[in-house]
């Protein structure tokens, strides 16, 4: 474990579904990140959270909607996605936006159908 | 954000060094150089970090050229569990990564 929750693990949901990923930590950190790994590629950076205020959009397709309720929460609500969108889903947490000793979670693998 | 290059696979005996080598040309003053690694299917491990000085933790050291233009990770003495890609990376205010290092760890 590494302070940071993501649940689920594992999601296979189809292209009409509406699901959330949940992520968690009790660090104390103020910045939380969304990023995305596909197959064979760099980490992308998706949303920037700090002190609950979105920072930091990469023009992320609005079927991807982030949620920050807290410091210590994060949520990424997905709805109408595509095939393409599976992935590998990690989100981190750092002490504060540009202090880099970020803690990631697990991940949550993504599969659209 | 500093743009990184890494070679995209190297190989380590078990018990000797593992130099890991980045370029990170386009560095501005104020980044830090950090370096992760991440294991299958698993999250980024955050393994060092520095400016401008060497520096030396628990895990590994990182060596950071004067120019600061480059840097090596080393890991003194690899063992299988050091097998995973590594990542080094350079930002101010978010970190963005390349694709890495594979470093394969053999007995």
């Amino acid at each position: 474990e590494t302070g940071v929750t993501q649940t689920p693990r594992h999601l296979v949901m189809g292209m009409t579904n509406k699901k959330s990923l949940k992520c968690e930590q009790h660090l104390g950190h103020n910045a939380m990140y969304w990023y995305k790994q596909s197959a064979k590629k760099p980490l992308e950076l998706m949303f920037v959270y700090n002190f609950k205020e979105q920072t930091e959009n990469n023009s992320v397709p609005s079927r991807f909607s982030p949620e920050c309720p807290n410091s210590s929460h994060l949520f990424l609500h997905l709805h109408t996605l595509q095939p393409e969108d599976s992935a590998l889903y990690l989100c981190a947490s750092s002490q504060e936006l540009g202090r880099h000793g970020y803690t990631f979670g697990s991940g949550t693998r993504l599969t659209v159908v | 954000d500093a743009k990184t290059t890494q070679p995209p696979s190297m190989d380590c005996a078990e018990g000797r060094a593992a130099n890991l080598p980045c370029n990170h040309s386009t560095i501005s003053g104020n980044e830090y150089v950090y370096w992760y690694r991440q294991i299958h299917s698993q999250g980024p491990q955050y393994i060092i970090h520095g400016l401008k000085n060497n520096e030396t933790n628990e895990m590994a050291s990182l060596i950071i050229t004067e120019d600061r233009k480059s840097s090596t990770l080393i890991l003194p003495h690899a063992t299988l569990r050091d097998t995973a890609v590594y990542y080094c990376s350079g930002g101010y205010s978010t970190l963005t990564f390349g694709k890495g290092t594979m470093l394969l760890v053999s007995p």
